[in-house]
C-alpha cells in the first residue's frame, strides 16, 4: 500500500515552454501533498505544500507564479513550471500524506521527475 | 534552517551492522525524527521514525538519546542493496502543517 506515482518520469523541453508534472496517490487519499526539488548531489528542498481544495503554501524564495500547484482531488496534485529556463532543470519529487493520525501519517514519495530545459 | 547534521559518507562491510549517526541538537519536544533513504535517482523510501523511545521494525532500529539531541539509525546486517543516501529528518509543525526538514544525508556504501 501507500504508492505514489509521478508522470512523466523524464521531460526535456525548450526554454520558454511550460511543463506540467502530475503526482498521484494510487491507493490512499492524500489530504496533503508536498513538492520538493533536488539538484545534483544535494538534499531535497521543500518547495510548497498543498491541501486538497485550497491554495498551496510556498516556501520562502519559491516563486508561486512560476511554480503553479493545483491539488484538485484527494489523489491528484499537479506542478506546472511556467516558462521554464535552464536553471529550472532539476529533479522534482512529490510526496503525499494521508489523513492525520491515520495509518499513512508519514509522507510517501513519488519516484521523481527529471526536468531538463535546453 | 537545517535541523540535522550527518556525516557526508560512510562505508560498511556487507553483513555487518551499519550505524548512521545524526545530530539534531535544536529539536523541540514534540518534533519527531524520521529516517528515509534514497537510492540513485529514485524517490526517498521510508525507514523508521521516533519521538523519544527507541524503535525497531523489519528494516532498522532507531536509537534516540535521552536528551533527544542525537540519534542513530542501525541497519543490523547491511547488504549491497542498502547502498544509498540516508536522510535524517525532523518533522516540524509550520503554518498548521507537519513538514519535513531534510538533512544533507549520509552516503552509505556497502562493500562486498
Amino acid at each position: 500500500g501507500a504508492v505514489v506515482s509521478q508522470h512523466p518520469s523524464r521531460v526535456i523541453c525548450k526554454s520558454g515552454t511550460s511543463v506540467k508534472i502530475e503526482c498521484r496517490s494510487l491507493d490512499f487519499q492524500a489530504t496533503t501533498m508536498f513538492w520538493y526539488r533536488q539538484f545534483p548531489k544535494q538534499s531535497l528542498m521543500l518547495m510548497a505544500t498543498s491541501n486538497e481544495g485550497s491554495k498551496a503554501t510556498y516556501e520562502q524564495g519559491v516563486e508561486k507564479d512560476k511554480f503553479l500547484i493545483n491539488h484538485a482531488s484527494l489523489t491528484l496534485s499537479t506542478l506546472t513550471v511556467a516558462s521554464a529556463h535552464p536553471e529550472d532543470s532539476s529533479f522534482y519529487i512529490c510526496s503525499a500524506r494521508g489523513l492525520a493520525g491515520g495509518p499513512w501519517n508519514e509522507q510517501f514519495f513519488g519516484p521523481g521527475t527529471r526536468l531538463t530545459v535546453l | 534552517d537545517a535541523k540535522t547534521t550527518q556525516p557526508t559518507s560512510m562505508d560498511c562491510a556487507e553483513g555487518r551492522a551499519a550505524n548512521l549517526p545524526c545530530n539534531h541538537s535544536t529539536i523541540s519536544g514534540n518534533e519527531y525524527v524520521y529516517w528515509y533513504r534514497q537510492i540513485h535517482s529514485q524517490g526517498p523510501q521510508y525507514i523508521i521514525h521516533g519521538l523519544k523511545n527507541n524503535e525497531t521494525n523489519e528494516m532498522a532500529s532507531l536509537i534516540i538519546t535521552e536528551d533527544r539531541k542525537s540519534s542513530t539509525l542501525i541497519l543490523p546486517h547491511a547488504t549491497l542493496r542498502d547502498t544509498a543516501v540516508y536522510y535524517c529528518i525532523v518533522r516540524v509543525l509550520a503554518s498548521g502543517t507537519y513538514k519535513y526538514i531534510f538533512g544533507t544525508g549520509t552516503r552509505l556504501k556497502v562493500l562486498a
